[in-house]
């Protein structure tokens, strides 16, 4: 079965500071890995994906295979950055995506 | 374009009653997946369903069913209601095929059972 844990609940970092949100799987093949954003009173909403090595407002993630682990991270954070931040796997070529308990990011001005 | 739609907004029923969630996709998208986000065991997949058929189903109790339309419009519905059926049930759209498949999120429906 997959799994995926975010070991924080809550990050506070002062404006400017790199942020770093965890990000911990286990799944026995080769996943798909996302991360996902909610900013107040607006809907989930994907943030990026591992296959695209992207970089999205600043924020990147590595899949480390190794040390399972798909950490966002970002080099200064902002105020807009302030948001409930989601690790989703997803498992197979359907959408069956399981999801963290999700870290919310809470940056101090 | 249009993004998903999910109605209603809010509900309460009380236990033992049942309820029927609808959620509109994006346009062309075929795939949608429901989900239920409660605080203690965060977002939780209930299951998905493309071109009408139930693609992929997660660990909930057989009170939970959906079923989608040949327009892609999917329902949920559950029955017997328990307290513990209190939550945001999400719904997320997609094309549905092979990777690179964003799913959009609707905005939910908060169903409250007394």
């Amino acid at each position: 079965a997959q799994r995926v844990t975010q070991p924080e609940k809550l990050l506070s970092v002062f404006k400017g500071a790199p942020v770093e949100l965890k990000c911990n799987y286990s799944y026995s093949g080769s996943p798909e890995l996302f991360w996902y954003v909610q900013y107040s009173r607006q809907r989930l909403q994907l943030l990026l994906r591992h296959i695209s090595r992207e970089s999205i407002k600043g924020f990147t993630a590595d899949l480390n295979k190794g040390e399972t682990s798909f950490h966002l991270k970002k080099p200064f954070a902002q105020e807009e950055d302030s948001a409930m931040y989601y690790c989703a796997l997803k498992a197979g070529g359907y959408q069956k995506v399981t999801f963290g308990t999700g870290t919310k990011l809470q940056v101090i001005p | 374009k249009a993004g998903v739609t999910q109605t209603p907004r809010y509900l309460i029923k009380t236990r033992g009653q049942q309820v029927t969630l609808s959620c509109s996709p994006i346009s062309g998208h075929r795939s949608v997946s429901w989900y239920q986000q409660t605080p203690g065991q965060g977002l939780q997949f209930l299951f998905e369903y493309f071109s009408e058929t139930q693609r992929n189903k997660g660990n909930f109790p057989g009170r939970f069913s959906g079923r989608q339309f040949s327009n892609s419009r999917s329902e949920m519905n559950v029955s017997t209601l328990e307290l513990g059926d209190s939550a945001l049930y999400l719904c997320a759209s997609s094309f549905g095929g092979g990777e690179n498949n964003e799913q959009f999120f609707g905005p939910g429906t908060r169903l409250t059972v007394l």
